[in-house]
């Protein structure tokens, strides 16, 4: 089986811009996590999708959106981006809930904002 | 609110020697409790989990309710344990995990 994909795997911006981002679980796997990684803060939970559904949501401004399309892929987008947004942005899947069933997680997307 | 504490962001040991990697939480409902490993280059994956209290690779982590504890342990430290550890935390019917600031883990020939 493929493990969770994502693209891009580095992109760098400008403060104001806005990026996608965009990640394929594994097949069979209905529910999608992001987290942000930084050296500061370590990994912390973004948002959680299944079937199309956004279940949970961290505490992040509402920049920071998601979705979740009918084939499980999962995009999130990052308005007016911020020096601050600077990260690795890790997707995770997993095959119903994190309770039931170990995180899978993508390599990530390196996102620098100049 | 659910909250994961590694006291620790550097550990050092020798190979051979015992390991303990410290894991404290807050949280006032009934946890699920996780450790996650990062080798070298590698993604991120889950080591194991305390409801399957299992040992993965000679390590293992008992659930502490009366401590709010979930160090991780091994009794003999391996060149191949090097890497980055991290606790994380998920509440009941709550899907998100809460993750610790993670343990770099440094094995010593």
């Amino acid at each position: 089986k493929a493990g969770v994909t994502q693209t891009p795997r580095y992109l760098i911006k400008t403060r104001g811009q806005q990026v996608t981002l965009s990640c394929s679980p594994i097949s069979g796997h209905r529910s999608v996590s992001w987290y942000q990684q930084t050296p500061g803060q370590g990994l912390q939970f973004l948002f959680e999708y299944f079937s199309e559904t956004q279940r949970n949501k961290g505490n992040f401004p509402g920049r920071f959106s998601g979705r979740q399309f009918s084939n499980s892929r999962s995009e999130m987008n990052v308005s007016t981006l911020e020096l601050g947004d600077s990260a690795l942005y890790l997707c995770a899947s997993t095959t119903r809930g994190i309770n039931t069933g170990e995180l899978f997680f993508g390599e990530g997307s390196r996102l620098t904002v100049l | 609110a659910q909250r994961v504490t590694q006291p620790e962001k550097l550990l050092s040991v020798f190979k051979g020697a015992p390991v303990e990697l410290k894991c404290n939480y807050s949280y006032s409902g009934s946890p699920e409790l996780f450790w996650y490993v990062q080798y070298s280059r590698q993604r991120l994956q889950l080591l194991l989990r305390h409801i399957s209290r299992e040992s993965i690779k000679g390590f293992t982590a008992d659930l502490n309710k009366g401590e709010t504890s979930f160090h991780l342990k091994k009794p003999f430290a391996q060149e191949e344990d090097s890497a980055m550890y991290y606790c994380a935390l998920n509440s009941l019917g709550n899907e998100k995990l809460t993750f610790g600031t993670g343990t770099r883990l440094t094995i010593i020939p």
